[in-house]
């Protein structure tokens, strides 16, 4: 069965400062992970995906993450945060057990993101 | 192209009543979702279908029931509603072709029960 975990629920930087957003997963097949972004009272948005091609994955609006297999981790960073980048972020798994997972993904608890000037 | 659209966007109901969440996208996809947002624990699975005519359980499928009798549509429903069921409500949808395809959610339904 797979699994998400989000350390920390709240996260607040500065303006300018570094964003990291750490996600560790659980898997039995090699997985495909996904961080989303939800603004408030909107639904939620693709920032980047890893599909098992390269380990450092780009995404919208400057951020990136890392698949680390050795650890199953897959940290959100961004290397200057702006007052835009407030809202919740959601890291997610799916698995592709011979194409039964019907893509189904399961979501960390997520971690909210506040940006002081 | 709308993408992932609700119906309602909210909704208040008495315990006991009953009410059908309605999604519909316009992409031609064959997958879709619908997930609940509670505070602290993220978005979990209560229903998917793979297929026009299909539906599976997720994770959380006690007290609701949906259909996909047509393949853009994707119906929620609560036969008799409980405050335990308030919350927000996503749908989302997605291509069978490839596993690292990406879901596209709606805007979600905020419900709340009394």
């Amino acid at each position: 069965a797979q699994s998400v975990t989000q350390l920390g629920s709240h996260v607040s930087v500065s303006e300018g400062a570094l964003v990291l957003l750490r996600c560790n997963y659980s898997s039995s097949v090699p997985p495909y992970l996904f961080w989303y972004v939800q603004y408030p009272n909107q639904g939620l948005q693709l920032l980047l995906k890893y599909t098992s091609a390269a380990t450092l994955v780009k995404g919208i609006n400057g951020f990136e993450a890392e698949f680390k297999k050795s650890e199953t981790s897959f940290h959100l960073t961004k290397p200057s945060a702006h007052m835009s980048d407030a809202a919740e972020y959601f890291c997610a798994v799916s698995e592709d057990a011979g194409g039964t997972s019907y893509g189904k993904l399961t979501f960390g608890q997520g971690t909210i993101l506040t940006v002081h000037p | 192209n709308a993408g992932v659209t609700q119906t309602p966007k909210f909704r208040v109901l008495k315990t006991g009543q009953s009410m059908t969440l309605l999604c519909a996208q316009d992409m031609n996809h064959e997958y879709m979702y619908w997930y609940r947002q509670d505070p602290g624990m993220g978005l979990r699975l209560i229903h998917y279908s793979v297929g026009e005519g299909t539906t599976a359980k997720g994770e959380v499928p006690d007290g609701y029931n949906v259909s996909r009798l047509k393949k853009q549509n994707f119906l929620l429903g609560l036969e008799s509603a409980a405050p335990s069921q308030t919350s927000v409500y996503f749908c989302a949808s997605r291509r069978r072709d490839r596993a690292t395809d990406t879901q596209y959610f709606g805007p979600g339904t905020r419900l709340t029960v009394l």
